[in-house]
């Protein structure tokens, strides 16, 4: 069965760093881009970066320049490093895969809670 | 930057038919994607492609995208399909969601 399980979320404060992970199992994780999606409190879904399976990156223009996501296809998993967190950045961050570049996202994890404040 | 709009609700009586709809600028020159999220729980793709159902979706629901418009919609719709539904498109290389539509049966 695959899965994506992301782990890494927490409490942290303004300007502060975080990195998020996603364990990807139960299919051949290079063949798949990765994607990361948050979700604000009682928000809708936003985009927020992704990487292929050659590792071109792209980012949303709220974390650009803030943000890395990567990828370690030995270890079937991504990473969201995220730097100068902001108040505005507290969501659950969503793994999520795609078939390849511009298409949907076919399966997701279940999020992990990332809480900007002081 | 580019945007999808979409009803903020819709709500619909039992066994009968519920439309939501997505607009933005072009929208039928691009494909779209469509998801469900119950309360709790993680998005689902529901509709790939403007129309088609990944396997274990109902046939119930359907979709089609043409002009500037996206719409999916559920048929005989059931208390299970209570939900916010999103739409979604790629603007060049940035993944862009709908402002979501919350079903009430």
């Amino acid at each position: 069965e695959m899965q994506l399980v992301e782990s890494g979320g927490g409490l942290v404060q303004p300007g502060g760093s975080l990195r998020l992970s996603c364990a990807a199992s139960g299919f051949f994780f290079s063949f798949y881009d990765i994607h990361w999606v948050r979700q604000g409190p009682g928000k809708g879904l936003e985009w927020v970066a992704s990487i292929g399976t050659a590792g071109d990156t792209f980012y949303s223009d709220s974390v650009k320049g803030r943000f890395t996501i990567s990828r370690e296809h030995a270890k079937n998993s991504s990473y969201l490093q995220m730097n100068t967190l902001r108040a505005g950045d507290t969501a659950v961050y969503y793994c999520t895969r795609s078939t390849d570049a511009l298409t949907g996202f076919d399966s997701w994890g279940q999020g992990t809670v990332v809480t900007v404040s002081s | 930057s580019y945007e999808l709009t979409q009803p903020p609700s819709v709500s619909v009586s039992p066994g009968q038919t519920a439309s939501i709809t997505c607009s933005g600028d072009k929208l039928g020159e691009k494909f779209t994607w469509w998801y469900q999220q119950k309360p709790g729980q993680s998005p689902v793709m529901i509709i790939y492609q403007d129309f088609k159902r990944p396997s274990g979706i109902p046939e119930r629901f359907s979709a089609s995208n043409s002009g500037s418009t996206a719409t999916l919609t559920i048929s005989g719709t059931q208390a299970m399909d209570e939900a916010v539904y999103y739409c979604q498109a790629w603007d060049t290389t940035t993944a862009v969601f709908g402002t979501g539509t919350t079903v009430t049966v």
